[in-house]
């Protein structure tokens, strides 16, 4: 079993609507989660964090965390053309000294 | 406030040879880390350094290593260089110990022939 997993996609979506992205985690222990976007040719950048269950908002982004399910979700409102790449769910455990990564969706957001 | 850089960007390297990448975090952060990302398995944590010390070590052979120098900035080596080791390889700061995220250079695109 994968520490981190995603669908790899691609998700497709029109320009407007909610995209909704999942990951799972394996390791009970994990204490911190994030979600990266990578635009092709680019190396990923942070766009949300996520520590303890609930949501988290920020702008038209919204994480989710289910520490009982193991669980991380990102929710896109309002997509946008621009929101088009491959999208990373990672998870750090005790010490938070390594990052892993699930192998990303790729969102592809249609005008 | 300049972000974590990666030199050189590109690279072509021969079967054998060996390597060398430099990453400067950005400025304050003592952590860095760094993976290796390729098609087929994603993201692969290869190391971690905090204050000269490694941490941390992914599931890599013994040739690959790396170091970190007292003003943080960081070096990662891999001898006798094989065909599978072509790559992006990405270098990533944290200020401390990584809770709240790693902030990504644009990574050293190695390519062996």
């Amino acid at each position: 079993q994968k520490e981190v997993e995603q669908n790899s996609g691609p998700l497709s979506v029109p320009e407007g609507a909610i995209a909704s992205l999942n990951c799972t985690y394996s390791d009970r222990g994990s204490q911190s989660f994030f979600w990266y976007r990578q635009y092709s040719g680019k190396s990923p950048e942070l766009i949300m964090s996520i520590y303890s269950n609930g949501d988290k908002e920020d702008g038209r982004f919204t994480a989710q965390l289910n520490k009982a399910s193991q669980y991380v979700s990102l929710l896109i409102r309002d997509s946008q053309p621009s929101d088009s790449a491959t999208y990373l769910c990672a998870v750090t455990g005790t010490g938070f000294q390594k990052l892993v990564f699930g192998t990303g969706t790729r969102l592809l957001v249609s005008p | 406030k300049a972000g974590v850089t990666q030199t050189p960007r590109y690279l072509i390297k021969t079967r054998g040879q060996q390597v060398t990448l430099s990453c400067s975090p950005i400025s304050g952060h003592r952590s860095v880390s760094w993976y290796q990302q390729t098609p087929g398995q994603g993201l692969q944590f290869l190391f971690e350094y905090f204050s000269e010390t490694q941490r941390n070590k992914g599931n890599f052979p013994g040739r690959f290593s790396g170091r970190q120098f007292s003003n943080s900035r960081s070096e990662m080596n891999v001898s006798t260089l094989e065909l599978g080791d072509s790559a992006l390889y990405l270098c990533a700061s944290s200020p401390g110990s990584g809770e709240y995220g790693y902030t990504f250079g644009s990574g050293t695109r190695l390519t062996v022939v």
